[in-house]
């Protein structure tokens, strides 16, 4: 089942500002994870956040989790058009070997 | 960081024919594997989970005799879709486990495969 459900809207941007999307989930999670896909490719893991942690920042990147509110937030900074691509959040249920990847959230970085 | 390959990259195939997928991991080994398959603009979709030496754990409503999963060792999985037809065409991508490294935790995806099915 998904669990990571991305707000639908697509972002577009220009490059330099900052791009923002959400994510949350239903059950409680050991952790969650965000991945990049290019058009046509894998994805790529950009970054982990521990139920623990709050926050988190990799680079550019910076992402958010409130257990409370079962949801998360990764911002990137000074978006590029590199960064053009779509995001996914994935949680990792407790007591399920498995992530399970939310619906997506395609950013256009216009140079 | 760690690799994993997929190929082909893209198959174009004739209704009835199979189609076999590799899924590698080039410089670690992975005790589990992922099957997914993806439609445009849509999630992944797990399809199965591929344990090196035992049978694959297919998730409900995947035909195990129709997408057929063999991981033969710690770096290969291997997924063939059997007389494909048209409603089989998808993206399909692999992702592996590292040995040792606990369930949830960052997975390697290969570049996947995008199926066409004549």
């Amino acid at each position: 089942s998904q669990q990571g459900e991305e707000d639908p809207q697509a972002l577009s941007i220009q490059e330099g500002e900052n791009a923002t999307m959400n994510c949350s989930y239903k059950t409680s999670i050991n952790n969650l994870q965000w991945y990049r896909q290019n058009s046509g490719r894998g994805l790529v893991h950009l970054i982990l956040i521990r139920s623990n942690e709050r926050e988190k920042h990799s680079g550019r990147l910076r992402v958010t989790l409130d257990t409370s509110k079962k949801s998360s937030s990764l911002l990137i900074t000074a978006s590029r058009a590199a960064d053009t691509a779509s995001y996914f959040c994935a949680t990792d249920a407790r007591g399920n070997n498995r992530l399970a990847f939310g619906k997506g959230n395609q950013v256009v970085v216009i140079p | 960081g760690a690799v994993v390959s997929q190929h082909p990259s893209w198959v174009i195939c004739k209704s009835g024919t199979s189609v076999k997928i590799e899924c590698r991991s080039l410089d670690f080994q992975a005790t589990t594997m992922f099957w997914y398959r993806q439609f445009p603009k849509q999630s992944l979709m797990l399809m199965a989970t591929s344990n090196e030496g035992s049978k694959a754990t297919y998730e409900q409503g995947v035909e195990k005799d129709k997408f057929l999963i063999n991981h033969a060792s710690l770096t290969l999985s291997t997924l063939t879709v059997t007389s494909a037809h048209p409603e089989d065409s998808s993206f399909y991508i692999c992702s592996a486990s590292p040995l040792r490294q606990g369930f949830g935790e960052k997975l390697f995806f290969g570049s996947g495969t995008q199926l066409s099915v004549l």
